[in-house]
């Protein structure tokens, strides 16, 4: 099973300030996917393909990385960018995902 | 406008069964793989169960293996998840997915299962 370590747990950044979001696999992926899930609303798909933007996500989200290392920053936080982000690779099975990343705003 | 509504959940107790469904339209159902994924409360994402865009294969997480069945019939556009012998760790909102080549792109609003006695 190929685990997905997410990091910082929790962050809280300031309105405009840069925010990058990491995710370490214990394996090689081929992609890498990121979700935003506010509240208790469902998962919203932000980056797929490792660095290719979801409709109408805003483009100050941006993912990279290759290999067992990626990467999701938000150029210029906003209020509404408050929500837990999980990143989940599909390579192989088991599909997992990372255990979050609780992004506050200040 | 691709909708995917979930249905069925509820209090069960241990040991029992309960099938979910998934009510999927906005889109030809029959060209897209599904999956389901569960978040038990205050926790994270985990994936459970995938099945291919016409049912010939599919893929559980080891802890459901044996106990859940991923299915889908195409003619009503609808997924299912029968979940037998539940126990308690099953408890959480399940969330129906679409699979487009790969991606988890759309998601359902998720239904609430609660395993207890």
């Amino acid at each position: 099973e190929i685990v997905l370590t997410q990091s910082p747990t929790t962050m809280a950044a300031s309105p405009g300030e840069k925010v990058t979001l990491t995710c370490l696999a214990s394996s090689s992926v081929n992609y890498m996917y990121w979700y935003q899930q506010k509240s208790s609303a469902s998962p919203k798909l932000l980056i797929y393909y490792t660095s290719s933007l979801a409709s109408g996500v805003p483009d100050r989200f941006s993912g990279s990385g290759s290999g067992t290392s990626y990467s999701l920053t938000i150029s210029s936080m906003e209020a509404e960018d408050a929500a837990i982000y999980y990143c989940l690779q599909l390579t192989s099975t088991p599909i997992t995902f990372g255990s979050g990343t609780k992004l506050e705003i200040k | 406008e691709v909708q995917l509504v979930e249905s069925g959940g509820g209090l069960v107790q241990p040991g029992r069964s309960m099938k979910l469904s998934c009510a999927a339209s906005g889109f030809t159902f029959s060209n897209y793989g599904m999956a389901w994924v569960r978040q038990a409360p205050t926790k994270g994402l985990e994936w459970v169960a995938t099945i291919s865009y016409d049912g010939s294969s599919t893929y559980y997480r080891d802890s459901v293996k044996g106990r859940f069945t991923i299915s889908r019939d195409n003619a009503k556009s609808t997924l299912y998840l029968q979940m037998n012998s539940l126990r308690s760790e099953d408890t959480a909102t399940y969330y129906c997915t679409r699979d487009t080549m790969g991606i988890l792109d759309y998601w359902g609003q998720g239904v609430m299962v609660t395993v207890s006695s």
